[in-house]
């Protein structure tokens, strides 16, 4: 399988701590992609960042990406009730015309 | 922000009959649309690349008789489960590559099916 790995598998915090998701993956990447999916719901974006780049930003998000492990992590930071759901790694291959390939994801559960 | 359509949302069938989904991109041409499946708590896995104009490409241990895929137009595609059984209840979700590039992916809202 080319499905990446995702730790941990399920996380949960208190309102207003900070999560953590981390992904790894296998092949090349164009581009890696987190996407948050709220149970029995369709997916949302939530942020891109190519392979040249290490970090970007999207208010409380941050992601952080090292090509050289392989490797992906989201950062939630002041996380609320209603960021609890599901989150996914996408990984774009370096390939024109190729699907995403999805991480196994975390569920993410934030009590208030 | 570009959108990609499924019709229908949710579907209850009896086993052996034929189900049939639809993605359309409602304001953008897509060449290249992406079926995926998911089951209950898990990740979306990749069944098959639909191009416009030609034969869909299926992922290994996909049954390409029984997941008959159409890609018509270029903002339509259709994907029909045959003879459907209770272990094809699942999540489908479809995604369109717009004109943007190919890293930009545009997902629709899924249909969920159940097989009785």
């Amino acid at each position: 399988s080319q499905q990446g790995e995702e730790d941990p598998q399920a996380l949960s915090i208190q309102e207003g701590e900070n999560a953590t998701m981390n992904c790894s993956y296998k092949t090349s990447i164009n581009n890696l992609q987190w996407y948050r999916q709220n149970s029995g719901r369709g997916l949302v974006h939530l942020i891109l960042i190519r392979s040249n780049e290490r970090e970007k930003h999207s208010g409380r998000l941050r992601v952080t990406l090292d090509t050289s492990k392989k490797s992906s992590s989201l950062l939630i930071t002041a996380s609320r009730a209603a960021d609890t759901a599901s989150y996914f790694c996408a990984t774009h291959p370096n390939q024109a015309g190729t699907a995403l390939i999805f991480g196994k994801g975390t569920t993410l559960s934030v009590s208030s | 922000g570009a959108v990609v359509s499924q019709h229908p949302s949710w579907v209850i069938c009896k086993s052996g009959t034929s189900v049939k989904i639809e993605c359309r991109s409602l304001d953008f041409q897509a060449t290249t649309m992406f079926w995926y499946r998911q089951f209950p708590k898990q990740s979306l896995m990749l069944m098959a690349t639909s191009n416009e104009g030609s034969k869909a490409t299926y992922e290994q241990g996909v049954e390409k008789d029984k997941f008959l895929i159409n890609h018509a137009s270029l903002t339509l595609s259709t994907l029909t489960v045959t003879s459907a059984h209770p272990e094809d209840s699942s999540f489908y979700i479809c995604s369109a590559g717009g004109m943007g590039g190919q890293e930009t992916q545009y997902f629709g809202p899924g249909t969920r099916l159940l097989v009785l």
